[in-house]
């Protein structure tokens, strides 16, 4: 049963252009989300949160985005650099929770210069 | 600047054998937990602590013991290797209550 979903395995795009990574959630107790980047051989490092409170956080070059009524959000990241080739993971948890965080697949994102 | 360090980053086991998976941070974090990643499945908990002489069960926990003596150590013990624990181990850690994880390089076991 997987509570967060990443729907697309993989993403490309050209340097400079923008990058949309979505993930949907079926669980409407969740109310903090975070997106974690991963490089291969390496832990994932958080790179940005939101809480349900908001529908908007920024963070440089990274924006989160939330639609709660969809349960749906999105990370844009504008203008998109090669160094963002990653794996980008979807995470929600009910409160900020560690022990209740899930994990959404990943998604691949390549950036071709 | 270690960070969260995991030992060791590779390991074959055979049906049936035991092993430890160590884990060690060295930032004073109270919450430490395990995770496992599977192709097509995200990250999965599968026990966690919330402070020394504390731990409790994730989404996945059978097959796996975990004990917290100390803040900085938290080990995953496999009492009986089977096949469907090949996966790679990530360990986390961070301040209690706070979203942001820091995690470990990861330890890919493999069960034959």
């Amino acid at each position: 049963d997987q509570q967060v979903k990443q729907n697309s395995p993989s993403l490309s795009v050209q340097e400079g252009r923008i990058s949309i990574l979505n993930c949907d959630y079926t669980n409407s107790m969740f109310d903090y989300f975070l997106w974690y980047k991963k490089y291969p051989a390496e832990g994932p490092t958080f790179l940005i949160s939101i809480s349900s409170i908001k529908d908007k956080n920024e963070d440089g070059r990274f924006t989160v985005f939330l639609n709660k009524s969809a349960k749906h959000l999105s990370l844009h990241i504008v203008p998109s650099q090669p160094g963002d080739s990653a794996v980008y993971f979807c995470a929600a948890s009910v409160g900020v929770n560690n022990n209740d965080m899930r994990f959404g697949a990943g998604t691949r994102l390549t950036v071709k210069p | 600047n270690a960070g969260v360090t995991q030992t060791p980053k590779f390991q074959v086991l055979k049906t049936g054998q035991s092993m430890t998976l160590q884990c060690a941070q060295d930032m004073n974090h109270e919450y430490m937990s395990w995770y496992r990643q599977d192709p097509g499945m995200g990250l999965r908990l599968i026990h966690y602590s919330v402070g020394a002489g504390i731990t409790d069960q994730g989404e996945v926990p059978n097959g796996y013991n975990v004990s917290r003596s100390t803040t900085e150590d938290f080990p995953l013990r496999l009492l009986s290797a089977a096949p469907s624990q090949t996966s790679v181990y990530f360990c986390a850690s961070s301040p209690v209550y706070t979203g942001e994880l820091f995690f470990g390089e990861g330890s890919r076991l493999t069960v034959l």
